[in-house]
């Protein structure tokens, strides 16, 4: 099974709705964070949280809201959509506590609003 | 501005043909750099972390090696199944572990 999962895993949307986009993880990690993906931008962070209650912004927040559920639980809204937030949708997570820091992504969401 | 380079945007190379991929990196107190590679659809998945200058990790035929402005990660006579996207990321100095990702090179290895 997979230690990161992500749902949906595509959706097509129209402008103007409210979509959530949903991470799960097994692995245990105190750390989750929301990426998008675009061509030619690369992977660009919009929020992270440090634990249940420590939730912060990324570079690229605005449009976008988060929650944490629970520690293994991080999902991402788009409170109204809009066509330039088509994008692949990336969840991740870390272990503060290895001391080596790297991240470990889910499968993707790829989204498309029109 | 913390920023990461990669070099080139795509790369074909012909089976068994090896080869090098850059990343340059420009961050204040680099605390790790690191290499994910990306299969269609699907997300990246952890390669290597190097965290000093000289430093080298190897994986079959990928070995990551760092400088104190680039890392490169090589590979050795390759096949096509490490047809892959390539993503190297670098983490700053201070407590947030957010990691500049570079937009990664599309690497191609054909029979």
């Amino acid at each position: 099974d997979a230690d990161v999962t992500q749902t949906p895993r595509n959706r097509i949307t129209k402008t103007g709705k409210r979509i959530m986009l949903e991470c799960s993880q097994t692995k245990g990690h105190d750390r989750m964070y929301w990426y998008r993906q675009d061509p030619g931008l690369g992977l660009r962070l919009i929020y992270y949280s440090f634990d249940v209650k420590d939730i912060n912004k990324g570079e690229i927040s605005d449009g976008y809201s988060v929650s944490r559920q629970a520690q293994a639980k991080f999902s991402l809204s788009l409170e109204s959509a809009i066509p330039n937030q088509t994008a692949l949708y990336f969840c991740a997570t870390s272990d503060p506590n290895s001391g080596s820091y790297e991240q470990y992504f889910g499968p993707g969401t790829r989204l498309t609003v029109t | 501005e913390d920023q990461v380079t990669q070099s080139p945007e795509a790369l074909r190379l012909q089976e068994g043909e090896s080869s090098s991929l850059n990343c340059s990196y420009t961050v204040s107190g680099l605390r790790g750099l690191f290499w994910y590679r990306q299969d269609p659809g699907k997300g990246p998945e952890f390669l290597f972390t190097l965290y000093s200058a000289g430093e080298e990790k190897e994986k079959e035929r990928l070995k990551a090696t760092l400088t104190k402005k680039e890392s490169f990660l090589h590979i050795t006579a390759p096949k096509p199944e490490d047809s892959a996207t390539y993503l190297c990321a670098a983490r700053s100095g201070g407590a947030t572990n957010k990691l500049i990702f570079g937009t990664g090179t599309l690497l191609a290895v054909q029979p």
